[in-house]
């Protein structure tokens, strides 16, 4: 099943922050968070393996709650650039690689100057 | 280290004709995936391919499509007597045994 994210969409300012939230209704073992811009591939941000991981890549930093099949996707200080579509991707079993990604519902981010 | 290629990049086809997808993954990677991303829509998991192998392919439509992965060149997504709903755009990915995927810049496909 699909996971859902929240919010649907958002909108900010340039350096306001913001959390996009991805829930599962089945047992999640990983966590895969991607961003898509219009019309381009999806390009990768980060992985969080265990449970209440959290990890960081420039001002995007998550977190991964295995008890609540959640994880939460933080941007700080939000740039342009931080525009785009952003989906969590979650694999099937508990093997780090080689699965297929079930994508979630996406949430659709712009930042505005 | 050149990464995933897909082409064409765009694809144009009439109802009825067939639509052939290519992906060449990244070198050292045996693992390919196919993705469909429907208009203004997530992306859809379709068929996972180890060379000459499918390994899932829950995915995928039951009819008209079909994947390969031969020993030598791209993985080839084929889409036989295409209708208008199987306009999308379609990723492939890659990955090393045991590593994450790697995105393909996508094929858009128009069937007009």
């Amino acid at each position: 099943q699909q996971p859902v994210q929240s919010p649907q969409a958002v909108i900010l300012r340039e350096g306001e922050d913001a959390v996009i939230n991805c829930s599962s209704s089945k047992a999640l073992y990983s966590v895969h968070w991607y961003r898509q811009k219009h019309g381009e591939a999806p390009v990768f941000l980060m992985i969080l393996l265990k449970g209440g991981e959290q990890k960081g890549h420039e001002k995007i930093s998550a977190s991964f709650n295995e008890k609540k099949q959640q994880s939460s996707l933080y941007l700080t200080a939000s740039q342009l650039s931080y525009s785009g579509t952003y989906f969590c991707g979650t694999p099937g079993g508990a093997n780090f690689g080689n699965e297929k990604l079930t994508f979630g519902t996406g949430t659709r981010l712009t930042i505005i100057p | 280290n050149a990464g995933v290629m897909q082409n064409p990049r765009h694809l144009v086809r009439r109802r009825g004709q067939e639509a052939r997808l290519r992906c060449s993954p990244m070198k050292g990677h045996s693992h390919v995936y196919w993705y469909r991303q429907l208009p203004e829509e997530g992306l859809k998991f379709m068929v996972y391919l180890q060379k000459e192998n499918i390994i899932d392919e829950s995915g995928m439509p039951k009819e008209r499509f079909s994947a390969e992965f031969p020993k030598e060149g791209p993985s080839i997504l084929r889409i036989q007597q295409v209708v208008r709903g199987d306009s999308a755009a379609y990723f492939c990915a890659s990955s090393p045994p045991g590593g994450r995927q790697y995105f393909g810049p996508g094929t858009r496909l128009t069937v007009t």
